[in-house]
């Protein structure tokens, strides 16, 4: 079945403690993304990436690192969590980066207290 | 910057009712405009994909129309179903290849 997956699911952590979601895409796509979504405020796009070691900002990168070393995976990393980071996180893929669908992660809900 | 809105934020319609969102864009420089659901603590499933030299798109009961001129987007739901209850988001790619979001609209069809 195609799919975006991200792990985990759900996490509570600690201010200060290095985390890392996982998302992988088992469609082959170029073009990787990443958003957190918070009420009042929508969807945001954290990081893109338009192939295999190319990686952009988006609108809120700041607090976020991520890196493209195989196609198929496109992990978001938190090295410094903090409390404002709180949010519903979602990857995203598709074949290419215009003109292409956009396929969603079921999302992961980040908790830091 | 590329804005996107869409109103209303929420709308609430009987059973069978015919309706159309609403979402307009204030850069008319794109390469797409996409239409998606949500679904209570789901993720985004895409509904309809417009690119820049279309005027509209159908899916089933869905049809979307795009006026990039006027910076406008419609997408209208034929025949509304419970099943249709959910947040309606509509997103634009410009030439940074972000892709940026309204707030959507949420919808309840009431049976």
């Amino acid at each position: 079945e195609a799919q975006v997956t991200q792990n985990p699911r759900y996490l509570i952590t600690v201010t200060g403690k290095k985390l890392t979601v996982t998302c992988s895409q088992n469609m082959n796509h170029e073009y990787m993304s990443w958003y957190r979504q918070d009420p009042g405020l929508g969807l945001r796009q954290i990081y893109y990436s338009m192939n295999v070691e190319v990686t952009d900002k988006g609108d809120v990168p700041e607090g976020y690192k991520v890196s493209r070393k195989e196609k198929r995976n496109f992990p978001l990393i938190l090295e410094s969590p903090s409390p404002n980071q709180t949010s519903l996180y979602f990857c995203a893929s598709s074949f290419l980066a215009s003109a292409h669908t956009q396929y969603f992660g079921p999302g992961t809900r980040l908790t830091v207290l | 910057k590329q804005e996107v809105t869409q109103i209303p934020a929420a709308l609430s319609v009987p059973e069978g009712e015919n309706l159309v969102l609403n979402c307009s864009f204030t850069d008319s420089a794109i390469y797409n405009l996409q239409w998606f659901r949500q679904d209570p603590g789901k993720g985004l499933t895409s509904l309809l994909l417009i690119q820049s030299s279309q005027r509209e798109q159908t899916s089933g009961r869905l049809n979307a129309s795009l006026d990039k001129s006027s910076g406008r987007s419609t997408l209208y739901i034929a025949a509304s179903q419970p099943g249709d209850s959910a947040t309606y988001l509509c997103a634009v790619q410009g030439g940074s290849e972000k892709l940026v979001f309204g707030k959507g609209t949420k919808l309840t069809v009431n049976p």
